[in-house]
């Protein structure tokens, strides 16, 4: 159990579209998700929490408009990134937790390539 | 300001070696420290160590937790080419659910 579904796994998009990245959990119910960004030979940075029903929060730093998350179930999250830049390439993955304070389990990520 | 702190950064063994990997932290309200491997892709769950002292176990690998000392390792006996990854460890707090990660220790076993 504990399967956490993302999709698509890698995206190419042209400067000034949008991009839909889904999270589901697939065998649970979160009801918390989680958006992380990873750079190159770095950390997951936490970019946003997701509560199911309630808009999420966004970390210090991080542009609300920009990265548009939508959590509507307690299986799905969504992060939009809207009008993307090159700068905005870099891999996103989301994670969810089952119960407050237990292990969250990860999504595959999403490899994203702004051209 | 939380922080979590890994060392060594990068490792680099032999097949058959043991390592132990090292992460301090230092966060607020502090709950649990949980360690993920991590090949090309999401991370994979470990351990979720939330007692002191008490060692958690997965075929070669353990791990455990001082509370006291603010730190917790990461064994991995007769290391193998498929352990070669990027572990990472994270401190989870009472007051909410997000993980605060440490960088990570890039593990390179050799043939």
């Amino acid at each position: 159990g504990a399967v956490v579904s993302q999709h698509p796994s890698r995206v190419i998009c042209k400067s000034g579209t949008s991009v839909k990245i889904e999270c589901r959990s697939l065998d649970f119910q979160a009801t918390t998700m989680f958006w992380y960004r990873q750079f190159p030979k770095q950390s997951l940075m936490l970019m946003a929490t997701s509560n199911e029903g309630s808009k999420a929060t966004y970390e210090q730093g991080v542009e609300k408009d920009k990265f548009l998350i939508n959590h509507a179930s307690l299986t799905l999250s969504t992060l939009t990134v809207t009008s993307a830049h090159p700068e905005d390439s870099s891999f996103y993955i989301c994670s969810a937790s089952r119960l407050v304070n237990t292990e969250a389990f990860f999504g595959q990520g999403t490899r994203l390539t702004v051209v | 300001e939380d922080k979590v702190v890994q060392s060594p950064l990068s490792l680099v063994v032999h097949e058959g070696d043991t390592v132990t990997l090292n992460c301090s932290y230092e966060v607020t309200n502090f709950r649990s420290l949980l360690w993920y491997k991590q090949e090309k892709k999401a991370p994979t769950f470990l351990f979720m160590l939330t007692s002191s002292g008490i060692e958690k176990k997965s075929g070669r690998l353990s791990s455990i937790l001082d509370k006291k000392e603010l730190f917790s390792i990461l064994n991995i006996t007769a290391t193998q080419t498929g352990d070669s990854a990027i572990y990472l460890c994270a401190g989870l707090s009472n007051s909410g659910y997000a993980l605060n990660f440490g960088k990570g220790t890039s593990l390179l076993v050799t043939p």
